[in-house]
């Protein structure tokens, strides 16, 4: 079945740095993926949305400028967190839609990245 | 807005007993899709059961089927012949099809008493 990757699977950074987290598709081409955030214990939040070649579409509340989305080619999103602070530390999770006709209307979801900010 | 409500935080079954999910969702829409995704300890996403809201058929999967009552907006799922391995939290989801965006519930955590 399709696999999506996701990496790192946990990083810790200091406060003031920016991370940088990656999600492939590695047997399908992902024209749409999706970023989620989960704190403890909680529900999944979709963040933005992420479309190859376009700019990402962020949800309510979810500030553009600190969570920068890059979907540069079919297989590869990014999710760069800027001037992360302790408040950003979450459970990050991508997951990825192929082609309609192949998806068969199924998403693939990432091991998700476990972010500690000091 | 679409939503989707789990009342039931956390439940326990016996192994090798059923159990029952309960999932309500709201929406306005005619066509979505509705799934039942599982996450173990590992946090990995892992697609349980999915079911197409024109499909009046419940759809099943091996030890998981699904109680689809559209009029309800109501989507439960059942698990028979608990596992171990079923421990995990559950989340109930609703998927949009003009945009693909999942609405998920906030979980069920599931236990499994040996």
């Amino acid at each position: 079945g399709a696999v999506v990757s996701q990496h790192p699977s946990w990083v810790i950074c200091k406060s003031g740095t920016s991370v940088k987290i990656e999600c492939r598709s590695l047997d399908f081409q992902a024209t749409t993926m999706f970023w989620y955030r989960q704190f403890p214990k909680q529900s999944l939040m979709l963040m933005a949305t992420s479309n190859e070649g376009s700019k990402a579409t962020y949800e309510q509340g979810v500030e553009k400028d600190k969570f920068l989305i890059n979907h540069a080619s079919l297989t590869l999103s990014t999710l760069t967190v800027t001037s992360a602070h302790p408040e950003d530390s979450s459970f990050y999770i991508c997951s990825a839609r192929g082609p309609l006709v192949l998806a068969k209307n199924i998403q693939y979801f990432g091991a998700g990245t476990r972010l500690s900010v000091l | 807005a679409q939503t989707v409500t789990q009342s039931q935080p956390e439940m326990s079954v016996q192994e090798a007993e059923t159990v029952t999910l309960s999932c309500t969702y709201d929406t306005s829409e005619s066509d979505y899709y509705l799934f039942w995704y599982k996450q173990p300890p590992s946090r990995q996403m892992i697609l349980v059961i999915r079911q197409e809201a024109y499909k009046q058929q419940n759809a099943t999967e091996n030890r998981f089927s699904v109680n689809f009552q559209k009029a309800a907006k109501s989507f439960s799922l059942k698990i028979s012949d608990s596992q171990l391995g079923d421990a995990a939290m559950y989340f109930c989801a609703y998927r949009r099809l003009r945009d693909d965006k999942i609405i998920f519930g906030k979980g069920t955590r599931l236990h499994i008493l040996p």
